[in-house]
């Protein structure tokens, strides 16, 4: 199996640009979840996809955040307009069923927003 | 509320000492799940672990060892004869097992493995 397939691994980007994070889970997984990872805040979850279906979104943090699941192998996390305070690293992780199975991490996608 | 506590930011040991990372947690349910996840400098993250609350058996595998004390609210991480390799931050999470809830990630403990 591939694991978890992340793209860009890196995204370097000025601010006010538009931000476009792709994720590919391990396929039979039917959970998606998206995290932020800095130094500050460490390890935050930012929404997390059931069967395509967010079910909880209260980490993101604000309106410039968005994602969708549009089928079971692809999700996009969207930041628009991007601003310097978002650079961090972002992991998509899927799992077999919600989080109380085993999220697997993709490599991450580490943003620069100047 | 669920809340993981890993007090120990940052370690450093001499390789081949035995070293133990601590992680003590907060949950109101009696279903819940720990993990132990591990972050070498590489940045991804590896699953090292899930244990279920109703499996308080102690688990080893090769140098790695993990003690899960439901009375104290805790699951220690024990490396022993540890290796530069394991050089990595380690994180600890939980999860309550009869909601769609969040995964909580404790902040980390950065291991340092000197030569």
């Amino acid at each position: 199996d591939a694991g978890v397939i992340q793209s860009p691994r890196h995204e370097v980007t000025e601010m006010g640009q538009e931000v476009t994070l792709r994720c590919k889970p391990i396929s039979g997984h039917n959970s998606l979840f998206w995290y932020r990872q800095t130094m500050m805040r460490g390890l935050e979850l930012l929404i997390y996809f059931n069967n395509n279906v967010p079910i909880d979104d209260s980490g993101m943090p604000e309106d410039r955040f968005s994602a969708k699941m549009p089928n079971a192998s692809f999700s996009t996390l969207k930041i628009q307009p991007s601003e310097p305070r978002d650079s961090a690293v972002y992991f998509c992780a899927s799992s077999y069923d919600r989080s109380q199975e085993t999220q697997y991490f993709g490599p991450g996608t580490r943003l620069l927003v100047l | 509320a669920q809340k993981v506590t890993q007090a120990q930011t940052e370690i450093s040991v001499v390789e081949k000492e035995d070293v133990t990372l601590d992680c003590v947690y907060e949950t109101r349910d009696t279903t819940y799940y720990l993990f132990w996840y591990k972050q070498p400098p590489s940045g991804e993250l590896v699953f090292l672990i899930r244990r279920n609350s109703f499996d308080e058996q102690n688990e080893i595998s090769g140098r790695y060892s993990w003690n899960f004390q439901k009375s104290t609210s805790s699951f220690n991480f024990t490396i022993t004869a540890s290796q530069v390799v394991d050089s990595a931050v380690y994180f600890c999470a939980l999860s309550e097992g009869d909601r769609d809830d969040k995964i909580i990630f404790g902040k980390g403990t950065r291991l340092h493995i000197l030569p």
